[in-house]
């Protein structure tokens, strides 16, 4: 059975910090990879995602993701954090060329402090 | 473009009882997903509709929870009876396309939270 695995649960960095978030999943075939991000009281929304082509793809916000498909991983990255990107966010996979299923990780809490 | 709706907000039950949510997605948009996320948990899908039939609902539990997509566009989620560990955010989403529906897009709604007690 397909799963994604997010190494931090909860993550506090200062402004300006450097932010790194891991994701792996299991799945042998063609994925679809995505990272949503959860702001305080709003709903789920795309961050970035990936479906072919070049592994680093760049997303709103400044973040990126880079695909590493033999290491079965999707690791979320920002250079420098800001108050504003307090959030939950999930890393998620589809198995490509079935149905629109997402299969989520856990999340991982964000706290940025001014 | 108006979002994906959903209604209520908030609901609280005791166990036993039965509850309704209510998904208005986007106009136009064929695939409809409703998800329930637990506390601490990622969203796991329970079901997902292409226009108004059932493309999974393996993760479904259907002794007790039912879903239906009136003429391909509203959708209701029912719960009847609800246990305790039914407390959960039940999200709602709807991308525009029929098959793998994730190239086009998921638009999520801001969900209903349930609290069972």
């Amino acid at each position: 059975a397909q799963s994604v695995s997010q190494h931090n649960h909860h993550v506090i960095l200062s402004e300006a910090a450097s932010l790194e978030l891991g994701c792996n999943y299991s799945y042998g075939g063609t994925v679809n990879l995505f990272w949503y991000v959860q702001y305080p009281g709003q709903h789920l929304q795309l961050l970035l995602k990936y479906f072919s082509g070049d592994p680093l793809v760049k997303g709103i916000k400044g973040f990126e993701a880079e695909f590493i498909k033999s290491k079965f991983s999707f690791n979320l990255r920002k250079p420098s954090v800001q108050w504003s990107d307090t959030a939950e966010y999930f890393c998620a996979v589809n198995a490509a060329g079935n149905t629109g299923k997402l299969i989520f990780g856990q999340g991982t809490t964000l706290q940025v402090k001014p | 473009e108006a979002g994906v709706a959903q209604s209520p907000r908030y609901k609280i039950i005791e166990k036993r009882q039965s509850v309704a949510f209510w998904c208005n997605p986007i106009s136009g948009h064929a695939t409809l997903y409703w998800y329930q996320q637990i506390l601490g948990q990622g969203p796991k899908l329970l079901i997902q509709f292409q226009n108004n039939g059932v493309v999974d609902d393996s993760q479904l539990p259907k002794d007790r929870f039912s879903a239906e997509r009136l003429k391909g566009v509203d959708s209701t989620l029912k719960i009847q009876p609800a246990k305790l560990e039914d407390s959960a955010v039940y999200l709602c989403a709807s991308s525009p396309r029929g098959g793998t529906g994730v190239n086009y897009g998921y638009t999520f709604g801001s969900g209903t939270r349930l609290t069972v007690v």
